[in-house]
């Protein structure tokens, strides 16, 4: 059974900070994808990785890949009040029409 | 309307009463979901639509019941539903089921209280 665990569960900073959340698995998988979630909403696509490796920035946040395509990482730089929300990894393993999960972490940034 | 709506947004249902919860996606995709989501837990996925036919039913309890009349719309019936079936209900859609075209796109789910 494919697992993506995040860490930390939960993470609150004040604004201005940096941070990382991670998504790790034992597992390797096709892409990963991150997306955030705002109370009462549904998740939001942010980004999606597919090479081993591979960066990608979108404005303060910066999301990385593993060489071995078997974790990703989501860093963001000066966090503002708006970066808060539940941060979601997803992951294409080995079962058709399924994306594997992880639990999230809660992000609060405090003004 | 935009994406994917839902409805109702909140909904609080006795054990022994029937209903159904509604999708609708504008966005032209071939796929649409339908996930569980509870406090601190993974998003369970419930079952998969891929071009209006089932192709996932993850060991789903028969008191929900699907239903895809078409591409752009999905229904969750309900019925005789348990207290620990109170959670976030979300509906999603995607291009398709591989690479890019597994990005998926999500309503703003439906809240259920089953008391």
């Amino acid at each position: 059974t494919q697992l993506l665990e995040q860490s930390p569960q939960f993470l609150s900073i004040q604004e201005g900070e940096n941070l990382t959340v991670y998504c790790n698995s034992s597992s390797v998988f096709s892409s990963l994808q991150w997306y955030r979630q705002e109370p009462g909403e549904g998740p939001v696509l942010l980004v999606t990785v597919v090479t081993g490796g591979e960066v990608k920035k979108l404005k303060r946040l910066t999301f990385q890949f593993g060489d071995a395509r078997k974790d990703s990482s989501l860093h963001i730089t000066a966090a503002q009040p708006g970066d808060t929300g539940l941060y979601l990894c997803a992951g294409e393993g080995d079962s058709n029409y399924q994306l594997i999960w992880g639990a999230g972490t809660k992000l609060i940034i405090k003004p | 309307e935009t994406g994917v709506t839902q409805t109702p947004r909140h909904l609080v249902m006795g054990m022994t009463n029937k209903k159904s919860l509604k999708c609708e996606q504008h966005l032209g995709h071939n796929a649409m979901y339908w996930y569980k989501q509870s406090a601190k837990k993974p998003l369970e996925l419930m079952f998969v639509y891929n071009f209006k036919e089932q192709t996932e039913n993850n060991s789903v309890p028969s008191r929900f019941s699907p239903e895809c009349p078409n591409s752009s719309h999905l229904f969750l019936h309900l019925h005789t539903l348990q207290p620990e079936d109170s959670a976030l209900y979300l509906c999603a859609s995607s291009i398709g089921t591989s690479g890019r075209y597994y990005e998926q796109y999500f309503g703003p789910g439906t809240r259920l209280t089953v008391t």
